[in-house]
């Protein structure tokens, strides 16, 4: 009965390879998100999708996109990973109107 | 846009004592200020917010106060327990409206028994 799921929860890749990360949420919320948490913990906003469309995409390299096929779910697909894209993402999401998020386990990707 | 500065980084406290994080934001347009709880390898977990039209709200252990005027927000744990460590995060975003969260840079609290 997780709220908010993610897959894989760790990830280990080679530079160069291109991946995908799975979210869905059974909250029924209308909005979901992508965060980046850095190295020094620094949680950082990449996409907002409301209702499968696009709302934020902060200066994120277009290497990332994400994809949202139905409002239970967002995927974020990564081509052409770099040592840099190294981080936990986290999935979240939020009822319509509200901000308060609600954050899936997280998946730690490591390029080597 | 909005930017939120969070102080201390680290905060060390016997079992017991009190602990008081805090947090400015720049956005006058700001109403919702969460504070959440990451523990080693989970994800963030909302743990108390407050709302632009109240001054303070508190839960069991945990207490939040706002400042509007002067952009400010704290969080203050008393009788800390060694369950308490993790790192805390406060937040800032406008609600109702399309923004999303925008976080400060966290809290490493340990709470020695």
């Amino acid at each position: 009965d997780t709220a908010v799921s993610q897959t894989p929860k760790y990830l280990v890749t080679q530079m160069g390879n291109d991946k995908s990360i799975k979210c869905e949420q059974n909250l029924g919320h209308d909005t979901m998100y992508w965060y980046k948490q850095d190295s020094k913990k620094f949680l950082k906003i990449m996409f907002s999708y409301n209702n499968k469309e696009l709302i934020i995409n902060e200066t994120v390299p277009n290497r990332f996109s994400p994809k949202s096929p139905d409002k239970a779910h967002l995927n974020l697909h990564i081509n052409s990973l770099e040592l840099g894209d190294s981080a936990v993402y986290f999935c979240a999401s939020s009822p319509r109107g509200v901000t308060e998020a609600f954050f899936g386990q997280g998946t730690r990707l490591t390029v080597v | 846009g909005e930017n939120v500065e969070q102080h201390p980084s680290t905060l060390s406290v016997q079992e017991g004592d009190s602990a008081v994080i805090k947090c400015t934001y720049s956005d006058s347009a700001s109403n919702y200020f969460p504070w959440y709880k990451q523990e080693l390898g989970k994800g963030p977990q909302l743990i108390i917010d407050i709302r632009s039209n109240v001054g303070e709200k508190k839960d069991q252990r945990i207490a939040v106060t706002l400042n509007k005027t002067a952009k400010h927000f704290s969080l203050h744990i008393t009788e800390t327990q060694p369950e308490d460590s993790a790192v805390y995060f406060c937040a800032a975003s406008q609600e109702g409206s399309q923004g999303n969260l925008i976080f400060g840079k966290g809290t490493k609290l340990s709470v020695k028994p």
